[in-house]
């Protein structure tokens, strides 16, 4: 069982938006802003595409955002396209001897 | 330009010592607030964290693991070695090496990945 609880799937249509949740504890994504996302397609490495809740890496589109309120970290994809349709998994810091815990992964399907 | 690249066995047999190594250009582990993670993911599942290795030499074990793992480097060769010891074939997975972005706890560049099969 994953330390940070995911959707096993979410969908959606071409241009619509869509959303992913990524819950945890006040030990690990209510404690700290040191959340991440990834993008992860088959037999492929992850991608990072948001860090420290919100921040994208240079080259990753603004239609991926990321925010948190409380124990719950979201990622939200707008103008879903079908080059988005990939496993997505979020990451939190700890601060405790489980340095970084990851999220269970949600597959997304672009219908 | 960052790069890492995973190399090892394929196959190693239940009880067997496993050997990675992570070969890196691009930066320098020395460099305050770097760092080398290894992550695996078992087949079909999710990632795992396993370790991280800090630029001073500080390094971080996830506990389910700890009593198995081992990190080392080798700072002329641009290197981190991961052992895990008594392996067993739930540790299957395909094991990646990534750079951890500086004074973060995100991984910013993966390498491919090795996959790494656990069978007599």
């Amino acid at each position: 069982q994953s330390a940070l609880t995911q959707p096993a799937s979410v969908s959606g249509s071409p241009g619509q938006s869509t959303t992913i949740s990524c819950t945890g504890t006040s030990s690990d994504v209510g404690g700290y802003n040191y959340v991440s996302w990834y993008q992860q397609y088959p037999g492929k490495a992850p991608k990072l595409i948001i860090y420290e809740v919100s921040n994208r890496p240079s080259g990753v589109p603004d239609r991926f955002s990321g925010s948190k309120s409380g124990n719950t970290a979201s990622l939200t994809i707008s103008g879903l396209q079908a080059e988005d349709e990939a496993d997505y998994y979020c990451t939190s810091y700890t601060g405790s001897s489980t340095l970084v815990v990851f999220g269970g992964g949600t597959k997304l399907t672009v219908l | 330009q960052i790069t890492l690249k995973e190399s090892g066995p394929t196959l190693v047999k239940p009880t067997q010592t496993l050997t990675l190594t992570c070969t890196f250009s691009g930066f320098s582990l020395s460099t305050r607030g770097m760092g080398v993670g290894w992550i695996r993911q078992p087949p079909g599942k999710a990632l795992e964290w396993l370790a991280l290795f800090y630029w001073d030499d500080d390094k971080r074990y996830s506990p389910s693991l700890k009593s198995r793992l081992t990190l080392t480097k080798d700072t002329s060769k641009n290197q981190v070695v991961l052992t895990l010891t008594n392996m067993d074939p739930v540790d299957t997975a395909t094991y990646y090496c990534a750079h951890r972005m500086t004074w973060d706890y995100s991984f910013d560049y993966w390498g491919q990945g090795t996959l790494v099969i656990v069978s007599s």
